[in-house]
C-alpha cells in the first residue's frame, strides 16, 4: 500500500510571497500523482495531475508541480500567493490494482495568505 | 453541466438505524469511489468500483457495503451506523483514461448520536 506525507499541515506566507507546498510518496514506481484543492464547504478541485509526461506539470490558477523520483516528492509551488489561495491542499497517489485504481491522500496542508 | 451529485448533504441519525446515501453522476464514467474526511487524517478510500457490478474495498471498508447496478449510481450504505462513523463523505467519480482524474461531489456531512 501506497503512503503519502504531507509536511506541515498548516503554511502561512504573505500575499505575493512564494508557496511552497510538500508531498512526498512511498512508491517505488512512479505513481499517477495528483493535487487537489478544497474551498471552506466544498468538494476537491483537481489542481494538476503527473502522469509520466512531463516531470513539470502546470496546473490552474498559476500553481505547478515538479515530479522528482529520486527523492519520492511532488511539491506544489506558486511564485505568487494571492488571497483566493488560502484553502486546504491534498496530495495524492493513485496505484493500479486488479479491480482497479486505489487512491491514497495526505493529511492536507491548510494555506493561510497574510495580507 | 457535468456533476457528482449526493444526497442528503446533512444527515444526523442514532445509532444502529440504517442509512444510505446516494451519488450519481452524469459523465458516463466508469470509475467511481466513496471517501470520509475527517480532521488530521485527510481523505480515506472506503469502496470503489472499477464497472457496473465491479467493487473493491479501499482503506476503511468496515461497516460500509455499496453496490453498482447502473453506471451513473454508487450508494453508500451504512447497515447499522455507529458514531465513529460520524464524518464527511465524498462520492467521486473518474474516466478510466490514463490517469483516473477524479470529479468529487459536494459532500454528505454525516453526524450519529
Amino acid at each position: 500500500a501506497q503512503s503519502v506525507t504531507q509536511l506541515g499541515s498548516h503554511v502561512s506566507v504573505s500575499e505575493g510571497a512564494l508557496v511552497l507546498l510538500r508531498c512526498n510518496y512511498s512508491s517505488s514506481v512512479p505513481p499517477y500523482l495528483f493535487w487537489y484543492v478544497q474551498y471552506p464547504n466544498q468538494g476537491l478541485q483537481l489542481l494538476l495531475k503527473y502522469t509520466s509526461a512531463a516531470t513539470l506539470v502546470k496546473g490552474i490558477n498559476g500553481f505547478e508541480a515538479e515530479f522528482k523520483k529520486s527523492e519520492t516528492s511532488f511539491h506544489l509551488t506558486k511564485p505568487s500567493a494571492h488571497m483566493s489561495d488560502a484553502a486546504e491542499y491534498f496530495c495524492a497517489v493513485s496505484e493500479k490494482g486488479a479491480t482497479g485504481n486505489q487512491f491514497y491522500f495526505g493529511t492536507g496542508t491548510s494555506l493561510t495568505v497574510i495580507p | 453541466e457535468a456533476q457528482v451529485t449526493q444526497n442528503p448533504r446533512y444527515l444526523i441519525t442514532v445509532t444502529g438505524k440504517k442509512l444510505t446515501v446516494t451519488c450519481s453522476q452524469n459523465m458516463n464514467h466508469e470509475y467511481m469511489s466513496w471517501y470520509r474526511q475527517d480532521p488530521g487524517l485527510g481523505l480515506r478510500q472506503i469502496y470503489y468500483s472499477m464497472n457496473v457490478e465491479v467493487t473493491d474495498k479501499g482503506d476503511v471498508p468496515e461497516g460500509y457495503k455499496v453496490s453498482r447496478k447502473e453506471k451513473r449510481n454508487f450508494p453508500l450504505i451504512l447497515e447499522s451506523p455507529s458514531p465513529n462513523q460520524t464524518s464527511l463523505y465524498f462520492c467521486a467519480s473518474a474516466g478510466t483514461g490514463v490517469s483516473y482524474e477524479q470529479y468529487f461531489g459536494p459532500g454528505t456531512r454525516l453526524t450519529v448520536t
